[in-house]
């Protein structure tokens, strides 16, 4: 059974902070990763999808780093703002999408 | 352009009733799947289909559960008799369904289900 784990569960930060988040999956059968961001009341949105070791993507103040050989993904923000308050949910596969339970974001002004 | 919908948003039943939930992908996109969020949990994948077939329909619970897209755009999941157990939020989403490579999958907003 694939397991996808996300930690901390849970984040509180103050506006401005800077903050990180961790995924972790299987380092055998890599496929791709993927980062959602969720917010209450709306839809899922996609913000990386990451197949390569090494990889780096960002968006904004939002980036993210691959490790296939340890299995590891980190979503960084930088600046968070109280809009960046949501759930970041990680994903394993192509297809069939393996999700871990998000960890949730809030920001406080 | 649109994006994926879903309809109702919000669904109350009655344990033991039949529901049917109903995803609208992005028009031209000829993947489609279906997830299911209990409180807590991530997304658990229910189903796949790639046109009008399910191509992968291994996460779908039992047998009360089931799914079609018959003209390979609108999808409905249906649920029969309903438990209380069922209660979620149905996700589905849709991504281009191209050969090869990895796609982002775009996701509606949800119908959250509740069985009383």
């Amino acid at each position: 059974i694939l397991n996808v784990e996300q930690s901390p569960q849970s984040l509180h930060v103050q506006e401005g902070d800077s903050t990180n988040f961790t995924c972790s999956f299987p380092s055998s059968n890599f496929y791709a990763l993927h980062w959602y961001r969720w917010e209450t009341a709306k839809s899922p949105e996609a913000l990386f999808v990451m197949t390569l070791n090494g990889d780096e993507k960002k968006k904004g103040r939002i980036s993210a780093t691959l490790n296939t050989k340890e299995g590891y993904s980190y979503l960084y923000i930088k600046g968070s703002q109280p809009e960046d308050s949501a759930t970041y949910l990680c994903a394993f596969g192509a297809d069939k999408l393996v999700f871990g339970a998000g960890t949730i974001l809030r920001v406080k002004s | 352009g649109a994006g994926v919908s879903q309809t109702p948003s919000n669904k109350v039943t009655e344990k033991g009733k039949y529901v049917e939930l109903r995803c609208d992908p992005i028009s031209g996109h000829t993947a489609l799947y279906w997830y299911r969020q209990s409180l807590g949990q991530g997304p658990e994948f229910l189903i796949y289909f790639q046109g009008t077939g399910a191509a992968d329909d291994s996460g779908l619970p039992n047998d009360r559960f089931f799914a079609v897209r018959p003209e390979g755009s609108v999808s409905t999941l249906k649920i029969q008799r309903t438990e209380r157990g069922d209660s979620a939020v149905y996700l589905c989403a849709s991504s281009p369904g191209l050969a090869g490579g990895v796609e982002t999958q775009y996701f509606g907003p949800g119908t959250r289900l509740l069985v009383l």
